[in-house]
């Protein structure tokens, strides 16, 4: 069974241009997560859909973040315009929609931004 | 501060010994979850432990619970040069689904 997926590996761009973010999650899991982990600060939550819903955006910094999950799927987290701030690892993870005290998240391997 | 703040921040020991990671935490949890990440790749899940658990075994790794200290440890007998990665401890509190990550601990094992 493949795992969650990320996509780009690494992506390098100038402050105040565009970047997309896409996490392809584990086929069947209805929990999708976004993270990041920024300047060698701890990882952090961003966003929680289930299924294409957005259930808690608590942890989104600004309006500069649109995350998105059309149809359920995958989902891409838009960075309009980039920060240097906003250098770091962005990670995805998913789970199986199960109650929470069970709820294990099984995270792909990142995508590393650099804003120059 | 963190929710979870791990101890020690870097530990360096010899294959075959033992390491043992250490995480407090602050707020009451639903449960408690370890998690590697080796360098470059995504964080892997090592192991899940209830409130309501003391311990838990996986293999070479034991997880300790104490409620009433807000702590748990992570233990990894037998270590290998591959156990080299960053370790983390993290939190869930209440039906909220979103992780807290503690800061990690590095752990080094030479060969």
């Amino acid at each position: 069974e493949a795992g969650v997926t990320q996509f780009p590996s690494h992506s390098v761009i100038e402050k105040g241009q565009t970047v997309t973010l896409r996490c392809d999650p584990i086929s069947g899991h209805d929990n999708l997560y976004w993270y990041r982990r920024v300047m060698g600060k701890e990882i952090k939550f961003l966003l929680h859909f289930v299924k294409e819903s957005k259930q808690d955006e608590s942890g989104m910094p600004n309006n500069r973040f649109l995350a998105e999950r059309t149809g359920g799927t995958y989902s891409t987290l838009k960075v309009q315009p980039a920060e240097l701030e906003d250098s770091g690892v962005y990670f995805c993870a998913s789970s199986l929609l199960t109650r929470a005290v069970e709820d294990t998240q099984y995270f792909g391997p990142g995508t590393r931004l650099t804003v120059l | 501060s963190q929710q979870g703040e791990e101890d020690p921040q870097a530990l360096s020991i010899q294959e075959g010994e033992n390491a043992t990671m250490n995480c407090s935490y602050k707020t009451s949890i639903n449960n408690l979850q370890w998690y590697r990440q080796n360098s470059g790749r995504g964080l892997v899940h090592l192991i899940l432990i209830r409130s309501n658990e003391r311990e838990k075994h996986s293999g070479r790794l034991r997880v300790t619970l104490d409620t009433s200290k807000k702590s748990s440890s992570l233990l990894i007998t037998a270590s290998r040069a591959a156990d080299t990665a960053s370790y983390f401890c993290v939190t869930k509190d209440g039906s909220a689904r979103q992780l807290t990550f503690g800061s990690g601990t590095q752990l080094t094992v030479l060969p």
